[in-house]
């Protein structure tokens, strides 16, 4: 009875590279949220999908970042030419998506950008 | 002003000490509201949902004002491992994303 699943745990990027962080929810759950959390700072939704659609991507920096959930597959948050302002714990959470329920986080994924 | 304020601490208090936090929301609309702990480096963890009738779990209590938009947690006899940060989180329907106060940090000691 597998948690939600983040990957990789830590990765270290340099400026101008990109970033590719994994999240694979809760078997039964369909709705997937990615959070970032700086240093020292509370968590900040980013976005909200369901399989193949974003649902609310209010949260999200307007260039750089991107996010999808395929299909097939673990949902992917994407970001391009890092910089040193990214680096963070970014947090994935599934819930089953029926309003007001319980989201269940995983482990993250602690980026570095040198 | 933060849509979710807390005291960010640190509560440093003995073993066995009582505890309470608080926590103010700005969004009326605000539908459902948790408790999480999170250690060190670690995910948030569900500790407790939050409702107008109170609800207790063990050692922990939490209590919800609608018309003071105010929650807190209570937390009875402190253990060592009740160390960590407590997120007081709102949950807006429609919107379907968890918002999350900066955290409360408490340190228990011997």
């Amino acid at each position: 009875n597998a948690g939600v699943m983040q990957n990789p745990r830590h990765l270290v990027r340099r400026r101008g590279q990109e970033a590719r962080l994994r999240c694979s929810p809760m078997k039964g759950h369909s709705h997937v949220y990615w959070y970032r959390q700086l240093p020292e700072e509370g968590l900040k939704f980013m976005v909200y999908l369901q399989k193949e659609n974003i649902i609310d991507e209010s949260g999200m920096p307007k260039e750089r970042f991107s996010a999808e959930f395929p299909k097939e597959g673990p949902s992917i948050l994407r970001i391009q030419q890092v910089v040193r302002g990214d680096s963070a714990a970014y947090f994935c959470a599934s819930s089953t998506g029926t309003g007001g329920d319980e989201q269940y986080f995983g482990p993250g994924t602690r980026l570095t950008v040198t | 002003r933060k849509e979710v304020e807390q005291d960010p601490g640190p509560f440093n208090v003995p073993e066995g000490a009582t505890v309470a936090f608080n926590c103010t929301y700005s969004n009326s609309a605000s539908q459902s509201f948790f408790w999480y702990r999170q250690d060190c480096r670690k995910e948030p963890k569900l500790l407790m949902s939050v409702y107008s009738s109170g609800n207790e779990d063990g050692r922990f209590t939490a209590q919800l004002n609608r018309a003071s938009q105010y929650i807190s947690l209570l937390i009875r006899d402190s253990k060592l491992s009740d160390s960590a940060t407590y997120l007081c989180v709102v949950f807006r329907g429609g919107y379907n994303k968890l918002i999350f106060g900066a955290g409360t940090r408490l340190a228990v000691h011997p």
